[in-house]
């Protein structure tokens, strides 16, 4: 079935550091693939998506494209701030099952220091 | 538009005790979603409502599982003869289907704790 691999964390980062969290993906179809969010004590929220290879998905500082040819959709920002500090999903969801049933990842915690 | 709602936040109950859960989704989005998520892990598919039809449930879903939407409005989650094994969090999502876009909204979950 439909699987997201993504980096294990935490991430350790230093306030202004480049950020990269790797996610890889397996699918049958076409997925819609998505990075999502989660504060600590909040929900899911929605950071970006990308539809259809090649697109890039951005939101926030935050960016990801996705690459069929490697079955990727890497999520980069270039200045991360304490405030980034949270766990990133990255998910997909096949356009052909019909009703957009989300697959995540295990997650990757990012923690930014001043 | 205040965004998806759930209740409780947060639930601790015996084993073999029942539960239930309720998520209010945001109005007029058509499709609801269940998700649970465990320590560690990422959500996890469990079922879905497009307006009160439950269309499809995951493996995951035991007998002991049931979900409702009676007017497609609000949905309940029930579990059963809770065991340990059923610790988690339980999301609520929703989203208003039309061609293109299928965004779901998360809710802030209710965290199920199992004694």
């Amino acid at each position: 079935g439909d699987s997201v691999t993504q980096m294990e964390g935490p991430v350790t980062l230093s306030e202004e550091a480049f950020l990269t969290i790797n996610c890889t993906y397996t699918a049958t179809g076409y997925p819609s693939l998505f990075w999502y969010v989660q504060y600590p004590g909040e929900g899911l929220q929605l950071l970006l998506k990308a539809t259809k290879a090649d697109d890039k998905g951005s939101n926030k500082g935050f960016e990801a494209t996705y690459r069929k040819e490697t079955t990727s959709f890497h999520l980069e920002k270039g200045s991360v701030q304490v405030s980034d500090s949270a766990v990133y999903f990255c998910a997909l969801s096949e356009v052909n099952t019909g009703f957009q049933k989300l697959v995540f990842g295990t997650g990757t915690r990012l923690l930014v220091s001043p | 538009d205040t965004g998806v709602s759930q209740d409780p936040r947060h639930k601790i109950t015996k084993r073999g005790q029942n539960v239930t859960f309720r998520c209010d989704p945001i109005s007029e989005h058509n499709r609801l979603y269940w998700y649970r998520q465990t320590l560690g892990q990422g959500p996890e598919f469990l079922t879905y409502f497009q307006n009160e039809a439950q269309l499809e449930k995951s493996r995951l879903l035991s007998d002991r599982f049931s979900a409702e939407r009676p007017k497609g409005s609000f949905s309940t989650l029930e579990i059963q003869r809770t065991e340990q094994g059923d610790s988690a969090m339980y999301l609520c999502a929703s989203s208003f289907v039309y061609e293109g876009d299928h965004e779901q909204y998360f809710g802030p979950g209710t965290r199920l704790t199992v004694t």
